[in-house]
């Protein structure tokens, strides 16, 4: 069954500081992984996602990810952080289940930027 | 834009009451899910579906049931709510061809 595991619950950093938030996934067929970001008392926003090709990807907001196969990761990184970038973040990746595709989700990162 | 609409932000309801969640998508999307939200742990997908009239259940159905008469609606269904359902709740709506799920801004209930 493929899982994704967020290996930090929190993360503070203080603002303009370079951040990383870890996500390993474990999956035996085709890979397609996500980064969704979300906003005190918003719903979930898609920031990056990874389907084939570079295993650099950009996303909005300044955000990147890479993808590594041999290390089974999906780290998300960002060079220099915002009070703004203040949110939770979930790693994420898609499940064949009886046919069909479905998201699933890791536990989550809260990011705390400090002024 | 797509829009992922859920019928209300807070809701608070007693033990035992038939709670009823609304979630409309504007976008013709095939493909719709209701996940819950608790703390430490992530989203849990509870029920999706396909199309019309189809369901599938997901990681944590039980105490709860679906509805999906029309394309753009899918209702989620607590028979009998009870405390430990006391949570956030999202819907999503992706497109048959394409990966990317679409939430709306979630239903925060409370259970009493």
């Amino acid at each position: 069954a493929q899982s994704v595991t967020q290996l930090d619950s929190q993360v503070p950093v203080f603002e303009e500081a370079p951040v990383e938030l870890r996500c390993n996934y474990s999956s035996s067929v085709s890979v397609y992984l996500f980064w969704y970001v979300q906003y005190p008392n918003q719903g979930l926003q898609l920031l990056l996602k990874y389907l084939s090709g570079s295993t650099l990807v950009k996303g909005i907001n300044g955000f990147e990810a890479e993808f590594n196969k041999s290390q089974t990761s999906f780290h998300l990184r960002k060079p220099s952080v915002h009070i703004s970038d203040t949110a939770e973040y979930f790693c994420a990746v898609i499940a064949a289940s009886g046919g069909y595709n479905k998201l699933i989700f890791g536990a989550g990162t809260r990011l705390a930027v400090h002024p | 834009d797509v829009k992922v609409t859920q019928s209300s932000r807070y809701l608070v309801k007693r033990t035992g009451e038939k709670v009823f969640l609304e979630c409309v998508q504007d976008m013709d999307h095939e493909n719709m899910f209701w996940y819950r939200q608790d703390p430490g742990l992530g989203l849990r997908l509870i029920y999706f579906s396909y199309d019309v009239k189809m369901k599938e259940k997901g990681d944590i159905p039980e105490g709860y049931s679906v509805s999906r008469e029309k394309k753009e609606r899918f209702s989620l269904i607590l028979e009998s709510a009870s405390t430990n359902q006391t949570s956030m709740y999202l819907c999503a709506s992706s497109s048959a061809s394409d990966t990317e799920a679409f939430f709306g801004q979630g239903t925060r209930l409370t259970v009493v």
